[in-house]
């Protein structure tokens, strides 16, 4: 149990471009969901917290019209990186729980690469 | 949320038992006990948590000392596949349910 998602698990972009990346979960009702940036060798830094049919929490530094977060919902959360440059490359991770005090379960993680 | 301190990195024999310590000497008596680990290139595995008793499933144990300030992580029989990133994260179950990462354990499992 406890399975969550995310789609798609790499992708590859120009300058520019937007890039929307999809968390979903699996098996449980998720009414939160986080998302997370991890550059190589660094550790999991929370970008911002979303709750079903809320606008999102974001961390201080991350930018909300950067970083556009949707989650209509309870299974469904997506995360699109909008005019993406290179300094946007990172390693982009999920995670839901059932209420904002449960556990959280991640996904396998999208890596972006943007030219 | 309290901060925790690990070591940075171990080695564990295949078969043996891997004990992952634990500092977290401001914890409140309110935050639990988290561990996580992330395999290279995945997303962070939820392990098992506990607020002050000791702890076990199919996974791991938990052992929380009785002050609550450390804590020790086993894995009973290491495998290669063990080989991760392990974080102890403290946590409250109110409000928000941020998860701090530190830096972590880099475990590796010998053959």
């Amino acid at each position: 149990g406890a399975v969550v998602s995310q789609h798609p698990s790499w992708v590859i972009c120009k300058s520019g471009t937007s890039v929307k990346i999809e968390c979903r979960s699996l098996d449980f009702q998720a009414t939160t969901m986080f998302w997370y940036r991890q550059f190589p060798k660094q550790s999991l830094m929370l970008m911002a917290t979303s709750n079903e049919g809320s606008k999102a929490t974001y961390e201080q530094g991350v930018e909300k019209d950067k970083f556009l977060i949707n989650h209509a919902s309870l299974t469904l959360s997506t995360l699109t990186v909008t005019s993406a440059h290179p300094e946007d490359s990172s390693f982009y991770i999920c995670s839901a729980s059932t209420s904002g005090r449960d556990t959280q379960y991640f996904g396998p993680g999208t890596r972006l690469t943007v030219l | 949320d309290a901060k925790t301190t690990q070591p940075p990195s171990m080695d564990c024999a295949e078969g043996r038992a891997a004990n992952l310590p634990c500092n977290h000497s401001t914890i409140s008596g309110n935050e639990y006990v988290y561990w996580y680990r992330q395999i290279h290139s995945q997303g962070p595995q939820y392990i098992i948590h506990g607020l002050k008793n000791n702890e076990t499933n199919e996974m791991a144990s938990l052992i929380i000392t009785e002050d609550r300030k450390s804590s020790t992580l086993i894995l009973p029989h290491a495998t290669l596949r063990d080989t991760a990133v392990y974080y102890c994260i403290v946590r409250v179950e109110t409000g928000a349910n941020n998860l701090f990462f530190g830096t972590g354990t880099r475990l590796t499992v010998i053959p």
